[in-house]
């Protein structure tokens, strides 16, 4: 029972670096998201994929970019990492956007 | 936007005793989940709740969708010790908007 994977887990980032986060559903889910979790700051939406081909803006966008490479993966991508940025990151996915979201492990991200 | 106001944001108890926290909106919903966040892990689904009014039970944990569809309320019985989390609300109307969460403290 996959469900949401995401990759990598853990990851260290000089400042100005770039990475990408991979995330697959195997749910045939119709809609992804990528979440960030900050303490006290619950989670925020970075942006999301309502169905295969498109791709919206979240809650806090600015300093990534994502991409819905088919139904299943949803990647999401720091072009240029600042230390802002350090936090865990969820990816997630649902039939619909209002439908029960199933997440992701997590992927811890440090920049320093 | 749509905001959920989830309280209280952390509770300390003792095992045993019994938890209520609850979200609540100024806007209506046709959805309400309750997730819980273990240390190191994704938040994962407890209860849905898809009719206002609607009482749900899952072992010791008892959810409600509010008549007016603005709010939920979500109690724990008999705390134990592995009920330690944050346990997050959500509400849908179209998208899923997430609370703050309330971060659960159970004491042996």
């Amino acid at each position: 029972n996959a469900g949401v994977t995401q990759t990598p887990k853990f990851q260290v980032l000089k400042t100005g670096q770039s990475m990408t986060l991979q995330c697959a559903q195997d749910m045939n889910h119709n809609s992804m998201y990528w979440y960030r979790q900050d303490p006290g700051m619950g989670l925020r939406l970075i942006y999301y994929s309502a169905s295969e081909g498109t791709t919206d803006k979240g809650e806090v966008p600015n300093g990534y970019n994502v991409s819905r490479l088919n139904k299943r993966e949803f990647s999401l991508r720091l072009e240029s990492a600042a230390p802002s940025q350090t936090s865990v990151y969820f990816c997630a996915s649902s039939r619909g956007t209002d439908n029960t979201i199933y997440f992701g492990e997590g992927s811890w991200l440090t920049v320093v | 936007g749509q905001q959920l106001n989830q309280s209280p944001q952390s509770m300390f108890i003792q095992e045993g005793e019994d938890v209520s926290m609850n979200c609540t909106s100024s806007s209506i919903f046709n959805t309400w989940l309750w997730y819980k966040q273990e240390p190191g892990e994704g938040p994962v689904l407890l209860i849905a709740l898809y009719k206002a009014g609607e009482l749900t039970s899952n072992g010791r944990l008892t959810a409600q969708f509010g008549i007016t569809r603005k709010d939920s309320f979500l109690n724990i019985s008999a705390s134990i010790p592995s009920d330690v989390g944050i346990y997050f609300c959500a509400a849908s109307y179209g998208k899923l908007t997430f609370g703050q969460g309330t971060i659960l403290t159970v004491h042996p």
